[in-house]
């Protein structure tokens, strides 16, 4: 059974850094194919795709946030984390991350259960 | 790259059918959709892709038989018969476009699916 779960600060201000950590079981991102994405949800809208970590660090981004994004993996403790630069209040959202294989199961799946940061001095 | 535009609200009464739709930006009819539920306060959930064809690959774990797909033309249908309470949520369809560096995926508006 595959299990993602996302964790990180509730808060930060405005220009700081965020970074947040996602922890997955029931697979391993050294098996070829295997990727995580990250998404992000505003309150009240719709879903956004920020970009993929794969197993062999060909990593996507978003073009739109591309400056601000770096994705990274520590294989040995099953956890990817996300780093975005110069936050803003817009930035504000609940972030997931999601289980993809290229190969097999093309679409996210499954999600996780989401952390919400809020970006306000 | 495509743009999907979903209608922002349907209703349904319990026991009766629904078919939400996804629907893709001019010249794009032979890209698949991915649906994902998405109940109050929890993380979406992958429902099935869909394209011009019906249904690519399996359904999500869990997803009942009463969810199905369908592909015309520039639109991605998921019907939802014999609804229940617990079908009351946000629907997501989203798609992905290009490769290497120009990689997109992009998600529509989301539906969000009221039971009377």
């Amino acid at each position: 059974q595959i299990t993602l779960k996302e964790s990180g600060p509730t808060l930060v201000k405005p220009t700081q850094t965020l970074t947040l950590t996602c922890t997955f079981s029931g697979f391993s991102l050294t098996t070829s194919g295997v990727g995580v994405g990250w998404i992000r949800q505003p309150p009240g809208k719709a879903l956004e795709w920020l970009g993929f970590i794969y197993w062999d660090d060909d990593n996507r981004y978003s073009p739109s946030l591309k400056s601000r994004l770096t994705f990274t993996k520590d294989t040995s403790k099953n956890q990817v984390v996300l780093t975005m630069t110069n936050m803003d209040p817009l930035d504000t959202g609940t972030y997931y991350c999601a289980h993809r294989a290229v190969a097999g199961t093309p679409w996210f799946d499954p999600w996780g259960q989401g952390t919400l940061v809020t970006v306000s001095s | 790259q495509p743009a999907l535009t979903q209608p922002p609200s349907a209703s349904a009464s319990l026991g009766a059918s629904v078919t939400l739709t996804c629907t893709l930006s001019s010249g794009y009819s032979d890209y698949k959709v991915d649906w994902y539920q998405q109940r109050p306060g929890k993380g979406p959930r992958f429902v099935m892709r869909v394209g011009a064809g019906g249904i690519v690959g399996s359904k999500g774990d869990g997803i009942p038989d009463r969810f199905s797909v369908l592909g015309s033309g520039l639109n991605r249908y998921l019907t939802i018969k014999n609804i229940q309470e617990e079908d009351e949520s946000d629907y997501h369809c989203g798609t992905d476009h290009g490769s290497g560096s120009n990689f997109v995926w992009v998600f529509g508006g989301g539906t969000k699916l009221t039971v009377l």
